[in-house]
Formats: C-alpha cells, sequence, structure tokens
C-alpha cells in the first residue's frame, strides 16, 4: 500500500497561472480532504469530500476548486494563482467521518 | 465555534527528560480529540485519539494524552524523550455538527537536547 500519495512535490508558479494537484489514495476510504499549511496558523481545510462524486468547502475555499470523479482521485485546482496561495498542501482520506486522516507527504507551492 | 490552542510554539527538553504539550479546545459538547505529529519535510501521522471513556489515552511511540473536561484541555505527555521525538506537533478536535472538520492547533514544535 502507497497509502495516500500527492503529485506534485513541489512547484512554483507565475502569478495568474493555473495548476491542478493530484491526490490518490489506495486505502478505499470514502473521505478525502485538501488542507494548507502556513507557518503559525497550523492546518486550515479548504476543500473536503463524502465520496465520489461529492465536494464541500472547508474554512479557507475562497480561489480553489476540486473534483473527485473517481473514489481514490481527489484534485485540488488553482485557476488564477496568487502570491497569497503560496503555502505547503497536504491531502488527507479517512475511513469515516472524523476518524483517523492518513496524510499526504505535501505539495510544496511557491507563487511568485 | 471549534478553537484549538497550543500555548507554546517551542519547547526545548533535554533527551531523556519527560514531556509536557498543552493543548486546549473550545467545542459545546463532548469532542473528538486528536493529536498528530509532523517530522521535517513529512506528512501528518496519528499520534491518538480520544472519542469517549478512559479519559487517559495511550498513543504510539510511548506517548499518552488526558482528556481533562473541567479544564477543556487534552494534553500529551511522554516520561522520557528520544532525540527521535523532534517534531511538531499538532492537537485538533473534530467537528460534530456535520462538516467533518478536523479544526487543528498552531502547532508546537519540540527540539530535544542530546
Amino acid at each position: 500500500n502507497a497509502g495516500v500519495t500527492q503529485t506534485p512535490k513541489f512547484r512554483v508558479l507565475k502569478t495568474g497561472q493555473s495548476m491542478t494537484l493530484l491526490c490518490a489514495q489506495d486505502m478505499n476510504h470514502e473521505y478525502m480532504y485538501w488542507y494548507r499549511q502556513d507557518p503559525g496558523m497550523g492546518l486550515r481545510l479548504i476543500h473536503y469530500s463524502v465520496g465520489e462524486g461529492t465536494t464541500a468547502k472547508g474554512e479557507v475555499p475562497d480561489g480553489y476548486n476540486v473534483s473527485r470523479l473517481k473514489k481514490q482521485n481527489f484534485l485540488l485546482g488553482l485557476e488564477s494563482a496568487a502570491p497569497s496561495q503560496t503555502s505547503v498542501y497536504f491531502c488527507a482520506s479517512s475511513y469515516l467521518q472524523l476518524y483517523e486522516q492518513y496524510f499526504g507527504p505535501g505539495t510544496r507551492l511557491t507563487v511568485t | 465555534a471549534q478553537s484549538v490552542t497550543q500555548p507554546d510554539i517551542h519547547i526545548t527538553v533535554s533527551e531523556g527528560a519527560s514531556l509536557e504539550l498543552r493543548c486546549n479546545y473550545s467545542y459545546g459538547a463532548t469532542p473528538y480529540l486528536f493529536w498528530y505529529v509532523q517530522s521535517p519535510g513529512q506528512g501528518l501521522q496519528l499520534l491518538l485519539k480520544y472519542f469517549s471513556g478512559d479519559t487517559l489515552v495511550q498513543g504510539i511511540k510511548g506517548f499518552e494524552a488526558e482528556f481533562k473536561r473541567s479544564q477543556s484541555s487534552f494534553n500529551l505527555r511522554k516520561p522520557s524523550v528520544h532525540w527521535s521525538d523532534a517534531a511538531e506537533y499538532f492537537c485538533a478536535v473534530g467537528d460534530q455538527t456535520g462538516a467533518n472538520n478536523l479544526f487543528f492547533g498552531t502547532g508546537t514544535r519540540l527540539t530535544v537536547i542530546p
């Protein structure tokens, strides 16, 4: 089992560019999450999904979109990147609501 | 609204010394509480969790935490710290209102001196 994987590991974008971050899990988990981690602010939930074909907003959803077309994949999109989106992005998955979340290794994104 | 406070941004302890990391939460009902650890450059790993029952919970790597409702606290402890415990530690509270969220504290960075 690979667990939760994230692609890419690092990315540098210019302001206004778009990109998609891919999260994949092989644990057959229903729930998937995207967080961002900023210094001194802990982790904040961007969007989450409670199953294939569903998505919902978290605490800081503005500027991001997500899709869950397949149960094992959860995509995070930035349509027009801004410097404020410079952060480390973590994907997580869990079998049931509020049970243990398994985290990916993170994607470090810099927007210049 | 749910929130988690970790009052200590950075703690330094000597190897072999005991450790206590503080966590205070704000939540209207009985909370679901978690401690996660993040090693440098890695994702988060669950150390332990509290849902109900015994207020002293045991986790991996020799860690334990005690839920104290009267103090709204869920402090993490370890009797003897190892150099490999150097990492960042996050306390989190689970939102049970249907939003499926974990609300994380801002983290405590632990440095271990040989």
